[in-house]
């Protein structure tokens, strides 16, 4: 157990519906992050919060949402989505940016 | 811009001997620099890190890696493996700027 807490684990969904993604971290931290990994492209940084502010967007798509209503939570929430998009979305926090980080466990999400 | 390699997309090695698991970088800057391991269905786990100071780190599990400057290196070892070390490996640099950047990772496999 990190500290970092995913749900749901699993998520099987249409390509016309919406769900969201939740990550909840119990250490304190001050940044969070969404991560995809696939098996394509291992580990991808898609989102940073530090501080509720988002400080980075790599260039995903606008399918994919982000809400970090506060220090400890963050949301992704998914619309729309293509089956290319099924894959292990990880959440993790870190203390500061650039620190090392805490993952959750992870939630698998298959697009059909 | 800054990136990651492991060279090794696969390293095998007999349970009691020594593992290397290889790992350079390019970043501007000093380097913060990281190891983490994924068991299977799981997040990633902090293994160790490398600030400043001593070349040698020391993290959990009995995992070390040694920081080498001049050849820009960060390789992973521990001196007898263990079955249960059987897992994938991720390194990965950080700047003060606080990007993150992981390598495609390295799947470790120790036979009894």
């Amino acid at each position: 157990e990190t500290g970092v807490t995913q749900t749901p684990r699993h998520l099987v969904m249409g390509m016309t519906n919406k769900k969201s993604l939740k990550c909840e971290q119990h250490l304190g931290h001050n940044a969070m992050y969404w991560y995809k990994q696939s098996a394509k492209k291992p580990l991808e940084l898609m989102f940073v919060y530090s501080l509720e502010e988002r400080v980075e967007n790599n260039s995903v798509p606008s399918r994919f949402s982000p809400e970090c209503p506060n220090s400890s939570h963050l949301f992704l929430h998914l619309h729309t989505l293509q089956p290319e998009d099924s894959a292990l979305y990880l959440c993790a926090s870190s203390q500061m940016i650039g620190q090392e980080a805490f993952f959750g466990q992870g939630t698998r999400l298959t697009v059909v | 811009a800054q990136s990651v390699a492991q060279p090794e997309d696969q390293v095998n090695v007999a349970e009691g001997n020594p593992l290397t698991v290889k790992c350079t970088y390019s970043v501007s800057g000093n380097p913060y620099l990281f190891w983490y391991v994924q068991y299977p269905n799981r997040g990633l786990q902090f293994l160790l890190k490398y600030i400043t100071g001593d070349n040698l780190v020391k993290g959990s599990y009995g995992f070390e890696a040694e920081f080498n400057k001049s050849q820009t290196s960060f390789h992973l070892k521990k001196p007898s493996a263990l079955v249960s070390d059987s897992a994938l490996y991720f390194c990965a640099v950080t700047t003060n700027a606080g990007k993150s950047t992981f390598g495609d990772g390295t799947t470790l496999t120790v036979k009894p």
